[in-house]
């Protein structure tokens, strides 16, 4: 069954640097998401993306995170300039034209910042 | 916000019993989806179902939908330990738009 795949699975940064999360959507899947569950909370909508452009975004998606499909296959989370707070797993998902099978998940990578 | 709130947030019951989490939701919606999270992993999509249709059966698992009421239940029948995770409902307007999740209901199943 296809999967969603993110890497790393784990990563641990200092505060105020650069970190980026990959993902490897399905194929032939059109709408790309970034989601994050701070530990014990419930998971939050962080940005949506289609056709190349950000769709959507929530109000936790600032200026310090940026999102990108570089070669078509890859979509990648950037969080510039780390804090504390950014600790947390961070989903990415994706769906294809219809959505009768639901979002697949990746799963997840789990960010912590110190 | 169109976010979907579960209660109970935690329910315990031993194998074989039933387990209903319950959903409510704000504002009109395409469709309403069930996930389950496995402590510290993913999350796995188990059931969607549209804002038109009232009711549906996956296996062990009975969804139904209300949006009268702006609500909608999961059943879980004849529950297995390995049923033991989190289930979240999560709301959606229109196609390819964002899901918003709710704080989820954590079962524990136990032997």
């Amino acid at each position: 069954e296809p999967e969603v795949t993110q890497t790393p699975s784990h990563q641990v940064t200092q505060m105020g640097q650069e970190v980026i999360l990959r993902c490897v959507p399905i194929s032939n899947h059109l709408y790309f998401y970034w989601y994050r569950q701070i530990l014990g909370q419930k998971v939050e909508f962080l940005v949506s993306f289609y056709n190349n452009e950000i769709s959507e975004k929530s109000e936790i998606f600032d200026d310090q995170f940026s999102v990108e499909r570089p070669d078509g296959s890859n979509f990648t989370l950037k969080i510039r300039s780390t804090k504390l707070e950014d600790s947390a797993m961070y989903f990415c998902a994706s769906i294809g034209r219809t959505q009768a099978g639901g979002y697949t998940f990746g799963s997840g990578t789990r960010l912590t910042v110190v | 916000s169109q976010q979907g709130e579960e209660d109970p947030q935690a329910l315990s019951i031993q194998e074989g019993e039933n387990a209903t989490m319950n959903c409510s939701y704000k504002t009109s919606i395409n469709n309403l989806q069930w996930y389950r999270q496995n402590s510290g992993r993913g999350l796995v999509h188990l059931i969607l179902i549209r804002s038109n249709e009232r009711e549906k059966h996956s296996g062990r698992l009975r969804v139904t939908l209300d949006t009268s009421k702006k609500s909608s239940s999961l059943l879980i029948t004849a529950s297995r330990a390995a049923d033991t995770a989190s289930y979240f409902c999560a709301t959606d307007g229109l196609a390819g738009t964002a899901l918003i999740f709710g704080k989820g209901t954590t079962l524990s199943v136990s032997s």
